[in-house]
Formats: structure tokens, C-alpha cells, sequence
């Protein structure tokens, strides 16, 4: 079975910093990873996805995340926090093995970033 | 290009009440999910659509939850009666059929059982 886990549920950060917000996954083979960001009232949108290739991947907002396969993470970083930044993150796996879609979810971490 | 539409944004019902949701998924999309988000906790599968056909339904609950995607495209899902357990964001997601694996969510109905 595959599972994610961010073992931060949150993360305080100033603006204009660096941000880290982690995620570990499991799964039987090679993962396809996910992140999203949901808004208060506002359902999850996507950031970024890494499918195969290079193991650092940009996304939008100027987010990017490195795919660490001997660690089995998927770190989401940006260089320098906005407080616009603030949200709850999800990390996201899906099993290519599993022959289906399904992706499972983290719990969430809250990202909150301080003028 | 619109985004995945669902209605309504808000719902409160009693106990033992009925009540559904409604998803348009993406023009073009043919694969169309059912999620539960409780507070605190990432979105977790209800149930999957291929076209018409639920592909996996597994984590449903089918004594009391249904859903139906006439035609392919619109969906609605339903709970019939509700518990207080229930009370939780549903969201719904679509995907196109081939390249792109990312979904995309609407913005969810918040259900509130009193």
C-alpha cells in the first residue's frame, strides 16, 4: 500500500527566507509525487509533479521540490517565502504499479510566513 | 477554460436528512473523482469515474452513500440519511484521459450535520 507522510503540521517562516516543507512517501515501486496548495474555502490546486527525469522540479508560483529516491522524499522549497505563500500543502503519491489513479494524500502541513 | 464546478459551496442538514452534490468536471476530462476532506486531514477517496463507469468505489461507504455519472460527464453524489460523522468538505476532482497525471479539484461543498 502506498502512504505519504509530512511530519510537520506546521511551518513558521519569515518572508523573504528560504522555505522547506517535507514530505516521505512509500510505495512498491517507482512513485509518481505530487504537491498541492489549498486556500481557506478554496479547493487544492496543483503546483508540481514529478513523473521521472531530473529530480529537481519546478512548479508554479516559484516553487520547486527535489525527489530523493534513497531518502524516499519529495521536499517542496521555494528560495524566498511570500507571505501570500501562507496555506496548508499537501504531498501527494501515486503507485504507476498499482494500475489505477488513486493518489493518497498527506495530512497536510500549514505553511504560515511573517512580514 | 473553467475550472471543475460543484454546487452547493455550503450545506447544513439534520441527522437522518438527505442531501446531495453536484460536479462538473473539466470539458474534456474523462475521469472524475469523489474525495472526503475532514478537518485537519488530507482528501481521501470516495470513488472514481471512468466515462460513465466507477472504476473504484471501494472506500464508499454503500449503506448509506451513492453516486451516479450520467452520460459521462456530470456527477452527484448523495447521502442518504446523513450522520454527524459525515460532516466533512467533499470535493471533486477530474483528469484528462492521457499525458497529464495531475487532478484537478473544485472548490468543494462544506457539509455540516446537526
Amino acid at each position: 500500500a502506498q502512504s505519504v507522510a509530512q511530519p510537520e503540521d506546521q511551518v513558521n517562516v519569515a518572508e523573504g527566507n528560504p522555505l522547506t516543507v517535507k514530505c516521505t512517501y512509500s510505495v512498491s515501486g517507482n512513485p509518481y509525487l505530487f504537491w498541492y496548495v489549498q486556500y481557506p474555502n478554496r479547493g487544492l490546486q496543483f503546483l508540481l509533479k514529478y513523473i521521472t527525469g531530473d529530480n529537481l522540479v519546478k512548479g508554479s508560483y516559484g516553487f520547486e521540490a527535489e525527489f530523493n529516491k534513497s531518502q524516499t522524499s519529495f521536499h517542496l522549497k521555494k528560495p524566498s517565502a511570500l507571505v501570500s505563500d501562507s496555506a496548508l500543502y499537501f504531498c501527494a503519491v501515486r503507485d504507476p504499479n498499482s494500475g489505477y489513479s488513486t493518489l493518497t494524500f498527506g495530512k497536510g502541513t500549514m505553511l504560515l510566513v511573517s512580514p | 477554460e473553467a475550472g471543475v464546478v460543484q454546487s452547493p459551496r455550503y450545506k447544513i442538514i439534520e441527522k437522518k436528512q438527505p442531501v446531495a452534490f453536484w460536479c462538473n468536471p473539466i470539458s474534456g476530462h474523462n475521469t472524475l473523482y469523489w474525495y472526503r476532506q475532514n478537518l485537519g486531514q488530507g482528501p481521501e477517496l470516495l470513488i472514481r469515474y471512468e466515462n460513465e463507469e466507477a472504476v473504484d468505489d471501494s472506500q464508499l461507504p454503500k449503506d448509506r452513500f451513492s453516486a451516479e455519472r450520467l452520460k459521462g460527464v456530470d456527477s452527484t453524489l448523495k447521502i442518504q440519511p446523513a450522520e454527524l460523522g459525515d460532516s466533512a468538505v467533499y470535493l471533486c476532482a477530474s483528469s484528462p484521459p492521457t499525458g497529464a497525471y495531475e487532478q484537478y479539484f473544485g472548490p468543494g461543498t462544506r457539509l455540516t450535520v446537526t
